[in-house]
């Protein structure tokens, strides 16, 4: 089994719609994030949290919000869709205090804007 | 505002040949990462480089680090079409623990 899932793996949704993106790991690490990647900019980061009660923004926060429910779940959250939202959204996981805390991706989800 | 610059975008080789990519990155950091993207797939992390003048390898790949030039490469020997994907090189180590990546590059080997 997957160490970082993510869920759903594809979406096709509406503008205005609200959109839930799931994470969930079973590394044990404290240390999870929030990526988008479209093409030809490599990969931004858009929250990160260092453990259930740590969140902050990234440098692309802004249109979305995030949910620590429990140190193995992380959920990125689009209150009001938009097109130009539509990425392939990556979640990462790592761990402190491992010298060099390699984050370690899920397998992605394709989210579409119409 | 720490930058991380990938060179080429897009590299197309031959099988067999060698080539080099390069990551340049703008403020001191104390981790270099590299990754690769498989089409449609997740990143898999390929090597983690921590002090100057680090060098490690993985069967037809090796990386190194000069952190006084603040540049990483990733020289690719003896091509083979397996080892098409994009690859990217990624910074961190700050005190927020993320990483950022470069734009990455694209290599395409062909026969």
């Amino acid at each position: 089994d997957a160490d970082v899932t993510q869920t759903p793996r594809n979406r096709i949704t509406k503008t205005g719609k609200r959109i839930m993106l799931e994470c969930s790991q079973t590394k044990g690490h404290d240390r999870m994030y929030w990526y988008r990647q479209d093409p030809g900019l490599g990969l931004r980061l858009i929250y990160y949290s260092f453990d259930v009660k740590d969140i902050n923004k990234g440098e692309i926060s802004d249109g979305y919000s995030v949910s620590r429910q429990a140190q193995a779940k992380f959920s990125l959250s689009l209150e009001s869709a938009i097109p130009n939202q539509t990425a392939l959204y990556f979640c990462a996981t790592s761990e402190k205090g491992t010298g060099t805390d390699t984050q370690y991706f899920g397998p992605g989800t394709r989210l579409t804007v119409l | 505002e720490l930058k991380v610059e990938q060179n080429p975008l897009f590299l197309s080789m031959q099988e067999e040949k060698n080539y080099t990519i390069y990551c340049n990155y703008s403020t001191t950091s104390d981790r270099l990462y590299w990754y690769r993207q498989d089409p449609g797939k997740s990143l898999e992390s390929l090597f983690v480089l921590l002090s100057n003048g680090a060098v490690k390898q993985e069967g037809r790949l090796m990386a190194s680090l000069d952190t006084k030039a603040r540049l990483s490469t990733l020289h690719i020997t003896a091509a083979v079409h397996d080892l098409s994907a994009t690859y990217f090189c990624a910074v961190g180590g700050g005190s927020q623990g993320n990483l950022i990546f470069g734009k990455g590059t694209k290599l395409s080997v062909k026969p």
